[in-house]
């Protein structure tokens, strides 16, 4: 159907360690979006992916996604404890918006 | 500018309850969406908008319903209150609609409890 599916659901790592979420889908994605919502925010926008194969960079997070276009990754390098949070995929289809269940980072220092 | 602003931030209700969630956003954008925020159920589109006038269902609109008559204001209301409806209720605005995939700017959320 329609859904990303995001895995792994929960990520507790030491501060310093690495992380990556993963984002699935059945189908080709015309475009991957990547939020992020603090415990007890809202979700703030990281990034949009649109291109086979497309990396790109913020700092300590690296975006990928897939060849195929059904997959994307986002993955945090040295994690620090300002990254705790929910990091959600989304992708968009015509005017609507279906988000992955979201992956919850903690991070104990 | 306010960006994306929602009022109530909590609110009780009773079961069969009526109320109306407010959203407003100053970024003329087109395209303005609530979603829904369950545990472990991700964020679910309700309704959205491309602009005054047009609104079209999301992925859960039963038990919802909205009106666009201005590109700033977007409200939700709840017409008869259900116990099911106790969530996290989020507005967003983006610029553009359709295959125009910009980033959604997201208001700060509405607790909503109904008992």
């Amino acid at each position: 159907g329609q859904q990303v599916m995001q895995i792994p659901q929960y990520q507790h790592v030491q501060e310093g360690e690495d992380f990556t979420t993963y984002c699935n889908s059945s189908t080709t994605l015309s475009n991957i979006q990547w939020y992020k919502q603090r415990p007890g925010g809202h979700p703030v926008f990281l990034i949009q992916l649109v291109k086979s194969g497309e990396v790109k960079k913020q700092k300590r997070l690296t975006f990928q996604f897939g060849e195929a276009k059904k997959n994307s990754s986002l993955h945090i390098t040295a994690t620090q404890t300002t990254d705790v949070g929910t990091y959600f995929c989304a992708r968009g289809t015509g005017n609507q918006f279906y988000f992955g269940t979201g992956t919850s980072l903690t991070v104990i220092p | 500018n306010a960006g994306v602003t929602q009022t109530p931030k909590f609110q009780v209700l009773k079961t069969g309850q009526s109320m109306t969630l407010q959203c407003a956003q100053d970024m003329n954008h087109e395209y303005m969406s609530w979603y829904r925020q369950d545990p472990g159920m991700g964020l679910r589109l309700i309704h959205y908008s491309v602009g005054a006038g047009i609104t079209d269902q999301g992925e859960v609109p039963n038990g919802y319903n909205v009106s666009r008559s201005t590109t700033e204001d977007f409200p939700l209301r709840l017409l008869s209150a259900a116990p099911s409806q106790t969530s996290v209720y989020f507005c967003a605005s983006r610029r553009g609609q359709g295959n125009t995939y910009n980033e959604q700017f997201f208001g700060p959320g509405t607790r909503l409890t109904v008992l």
